[in-house]
């Protein structure tokens, strides 16, 4: 099982630009999440959805969007990207409820 | 607000001391407490916290909850160079959606 995998890892953007960050697991887990992290600050949840086709915001949503079409897949996009958008990126996935969370490897974006 | 909170922020030890690491929260609906390890990249499980005051084990590194104050702790005895990462902590709710991370505590061990 490859887990969760995150694409690109590293990314640079100009202001304005839009991208899609990809995520996919192969572990059948019905719950996805997107968090960034900022440095000092944590790690923010920005959309998470509990199967296909369900998605829900989270603390930090505003600039973002998401999809669900598979179980497998949970890509988010960035639409107008801002500098404020620069930070690293992680998708993680679990089962269900009172399960824990697996990560994965994260993607560097900065905006310029 | 729910909120999880770390400390101390920056811990630098030498090899062979043991440490703690502290984590309080306050989250609606409670259910579980997590401890992960962040070198690199991405963090990696340590512990899921569910029940107070039995306590969790791997190796040199161990974890308790106390549901009454609200806290957890995580030890790592006899420290090593491989310690060195940032420990996060997140507390999960019954609704199963979300986890609270907080800031983190970065440990530095000397050799």
């Amino acid at each position: 099982n490859a887990g969760v995998t995150q694409t690109p890892k590293f990314r640079i953007l100009k202001i304005g630009q839009s991208m899609t960050l990809q995520c996919t697991q192969d572990m059948n887990h019905n719950y996805m999440y997107w968090y960034r992290q900022d440095p000092g600050m944590g790690l923010k949840l920005i959309y998470y959805s509990v199967g296909a086709g369900i998605t829900d915001k989270g603390e930090v949503p505003n600039g973002y969007n998401v999809s669900r079409s598979t179980t497998e897949d949970f890509p988010l996009r960035l639409e107008l990207a801002a500098p404020s958008q620069t930070s690293v990126y992680f998708c993680a996935s679990r089962r269900g409820p009172g399960e824990k969370l697996f990560f994965g490897s994260g993607t560097q974006l900065s905006v310029l | 607000e729910d909120k999880v909170v770390q400390s101390p922020l920056s811990l630098v030890v030498h090899e062979g001391d043991t440490v703690t690491l502290n984590c309080s929260y306050e989250v609606t609906n409670f259910r579980s407490l997590l401890w992960y390890k962040q070198e690199k990249k991405a963090p990696t499980f340590l512990f899921m916290l569910t029940s107070s005051g039995i306590e969790k084990k791997s190796g040199r590194l161990s974890s308790i909850l106390d549901k009454k104050e609200l806290f957890s702790i995580l030890n790592i005895t006899a420290t090593q160079t491989g310690d060195s990462a940032i420990y996060l902590c997140a507390g999960g709710t019954n609704t199963g959606n979300q986890f609270y991370f907080g800031t983190g505590t970065s440990l530095t061990v000397i050799p």
